[in-house]
């Protein structure tokens, strides 16, 4: 079957580094994408992995490891608008999103 | 219209009752999404249309109707609304399926609630 495993919630503190880790299984691999959605609205794109590596896009990183069918979010320099759910997405064969139930990000100042 | 708008933003229906989410995106993408957010899962894909003039089923299509009659529109029926059908309906488009072009835009959503 296809799955997507994230953890449920995490806690970090304002200015620290925090990664969210995603495992996958999905039915043919085309790409792992994470969104971001904030409470109460709509998700948004933030980065999209297709080849083994780290991928940065100023202070959000995310890697993908096909071989081991793992990926992890990076977000550094943590800001209070950064709390929000992480959802993390595999892209089947048919090109179609598996999601994972998402990463509820709680940060502390 | 910028980007992909959704209506209504909320409402409470009936079990038993017709109801037709509307989803309009002005980008000229190909493809379009319809998902269900519930507390606890992933969002979860209920009809799919690649291009207009075509549809397909997602994960949990059972109670729903689609149709893409053009590029713009794709709304959601839910022919006799049931309470298990309560939840954060989401409207999504991509410029087509496939890599990155499937970076999925998303609408803000309709709350809606069977009672």
């Amino acid at each position: 079957g296809q799955n997507i495993d994230q953890p449920t919630e995490m806690t970090a503190t304002e200015g620290a580094i925090v990664q969210i880790n995603c495992t996958y299984q999905t039915s043919g691999f085309n790409g792992l994408f994470w969104y971001q959605q904030h409470a109460g609205e709509a998700p948004t794109f933030l980065s999209y992995n297709v080849l083994d590596g780290l991928e940065e896009k100023g202070r959000f990183s995310s890697f993908l490891s096909r071989s081991k069918g793992y990926s992890y979010l990076l977000l550094k320099e943590l800001q209070m608008k950064d709390s929000a759910s992480y959802l993390c997405a595999g892209m089947d064969s048919n090109y179609q999103l598996i999601w994972g139930a998402g990463t509820k990000l709680i940060i502390k100042p | 219209i910028a980007g992909i708008t959704q209506a209504p933003t909320s409402q409470i229906l009936a079990a038993g009752r017709r109801m037709t989410l509307r989803c309009t995106q002005d980008m000229r993408h190909n493809a379009m999404y319809w998902y269900r957010q519930d507390l606890g899962l992933g969002l979860r894909l209920i009809h799919y249309s690649n291009t207009a003039g075509t549809t397909g089923k997602g994960e949990v299509p059972d109670g729903y109707s689609v149709s893409r009659a053009n590029t713009d529109d794709f709304p959601l029926t839910l022919a006799s609304a049931v309470p298990s059908q309560t939840s954060v309906y989401f409207c999504a488009s991509s410029d087509r399926p496939g890599g990155s072009y499937n970076e999925q835009f998303f609408g803000p959503g309709t709350r809606l609630t069977v009672l």
